[in-house]
């Protein structure tokens, strides 16, 4: 069946610094990739996804490309925030499916 | 537009009792789900429902019922609460067919059981 794994957490990092969280996964198909953030006390939100092979998707400063090759989704940002403290989820949907496959999630801390 | 909203926010029980959580998405779409997230286990499903008038098991369902009221709503129940039930507890909605659809989340209800 098809999975999600993500690097373990905390990423604790400053301000500022460059930020990588790794995932990669497995599928019967072509599936569509997503990353999800979760901030304290809520619930999650899409954060950015790419739909095929080599599309980059993008939204406020995180990127992350869809590498086929090397079944991964890695998300990246240049300069993290305190506000970017949050808890960062990979997740992975195939057409015709309703049951999306969700990493177990990665911490980040930003401190000042 | 309120996307998907969960009541109640917070919740306490006893062992043993009985309560309804709801979820309702004014975004009209097909299918909703019911999560449980805890520490270290990320989240997993307890059912879900494609389109309206259908349920099915997720992968923790043991504990619970769901109803589907109508496209806006679908409701988890938990008949006799026990400890391990203590969680917090995420509706969602997508749209369905033959693209792959993202999911859209409530802010979650902390429930705990004593």
């Amino acid at each position: 069946g098809d999975s999600v794994t993500q690097m373990e957490g905390p990423v604790t990092l400053s301000e500022e610094a460059f930020l990588t969280i790794n995932c990669t996964y497995t599928a019967t198909g072509y599936p569509s990739l997503f990353w999800y953030v979760q901030y304290p006390g809520e619930g999650l939100q899409l954060l950015l996804k790419a739909t095929k092979a080599d599309d980059k998707g993008s939204n406020k400063g995180f990127e992350a490309t869809y590498r086929k090759e090397t079944t991964s989704f890695h998300l990246e940002k240049g300069s993290v925030q305190v506000s970017d403290s949050a808890v960062y989820f990979c997740a992975l949907s195939e057409g015709g499916s309703y049951i999306p496959t969700f990493g177990r999630g990665t911490s980040l801390i930003v401190h000042p | 537009n309120a996307g998907v909203t969960q009541t109640p926010k917070f919740q306490v029980l006893k062992t043993g009792q009985s309560m309804t959580l709801q979820c309702a998405q004014d975004m009209n779409h097909n299918s909703m789900y019911w999560y449980r997230q805890d520490p270290g286990m990320g989240l997993r499903l307890i059912y879900y429902s494609a389109s309206e008038g259908t349920t099915d098991k997720g992968e923790v369902p043991n504990g619970y019922n769901v109803s589907r009221l109508n496209k806006r709503e679908f409701s988890l129940r938990l008949e006799s609460a026990a400890p391990s039930q203590t969680s917090v507890y995420f509706c969602a909605s997508s749209e369905s067919g033959s693209e792959p659809y993202e999911q859209y989340f409530g802010p979650g209800t902390r429930l705990t059981v004593t």
